[in-house]
């Protein structure tokens, strides 16, 4: 099955830094990938997703891109918001059938105004 | 677009007593279901996924168990709780193929079993 690590965290940047969390995966497959995000005391919503080599995901200012080479899927915003604060996990799909994600262990950040 | 309910929102029970956990879909057919749990401070782990009415496949032995009644409702179940079952769980619907394998969400039940 496929295996993710992901920058552990805690992550803690001042308002209007640059943001980078790291993902690697591991995957028998050409799986599509993912990165959720996690309010405080929320489900997990989809924050943007890539689903073939050198496609690049993007929404409210992050932005990840497919690297198969390197099978990575790393995140990135150019000035993060307080809003921004929240756990972020990264996840390859297994491909078509079940679309079983397997998750990271979720990288928790915080930013202080 | 779907939606997931899950109730209830937040439940408190004590060790060695009976769990019920429920999750509703709205706006698609014959969905994908999972149920995943998050433990403090850690990442999701899958507990089960079905693919239609009464098929349930396990990812990790223990002592719960989930069924699918009905197309768009999936219960997570136990006979015995344990300390260890305490955690958030999430039930998640598979978007079907317009949506290329994204899931989609429920708001969660957080469980603490004393």
């Amino acid at each position: 099955g496929n295996s993710v690590t992901q920058m552990e965290g805690p992550v803690t940047l001042s308002e209007e830094a640059f943001l980078t969390i790291n993902c690697t995966y591991t995957a028998t497959g050409y799986p599509s990938l993912f990165w959720y995000v996690q309010y405080p005391g929320e489900g997990l919503q989809l924050l943007l997703k890539a689903t073939k080599a050198d496609d690049k995901g993007s929404n409210k200012g992050f932005e990840a891109t497919y690297r198969k080479e390197t099978t990575s899927f790393h995140l990135e915003k150019g000035s993060v918001q307080v809003s921004d604060s929240a756990v972020y996990f990264c996840a390859p799909s297994e491909g078509f059938g079940n679309e079983k994600l397997t998750f990271g262990t979720g990288t928790r950040l915080t930013i202080i105004p | 677009s779907q939606t997931i309910h899950q109730w209830p929102a937040t439940l408190v029970q004590p060790v060695g007593s009976p769990l019920s956990l429920e999750c509703t879909v709205e706006g698609t057919s014959n969905p994908n279901l999972y149920w995943y749990r998050q433990a403090a401070g850690r990442g999701l782990q899958l507990l089960f996924y079905s693919v239609g009415i009464g098929q349930i496949s396990s990812e990790v032995p223990q002592n719960l168990s989930a069924s699918r009644p009905q197309d768009r409702q999936f219960i997570l179940s136990s006979k015995k709780l344990l300390l260890s079952d305490s955690g958030f769980y999430l039930c998640a619907c598979h978007g079907g193929a317009s949506s290329y394998n994204e899931q989609f969400f429920g708001p969660g039940t957080r469980l603490t079993v004393l």
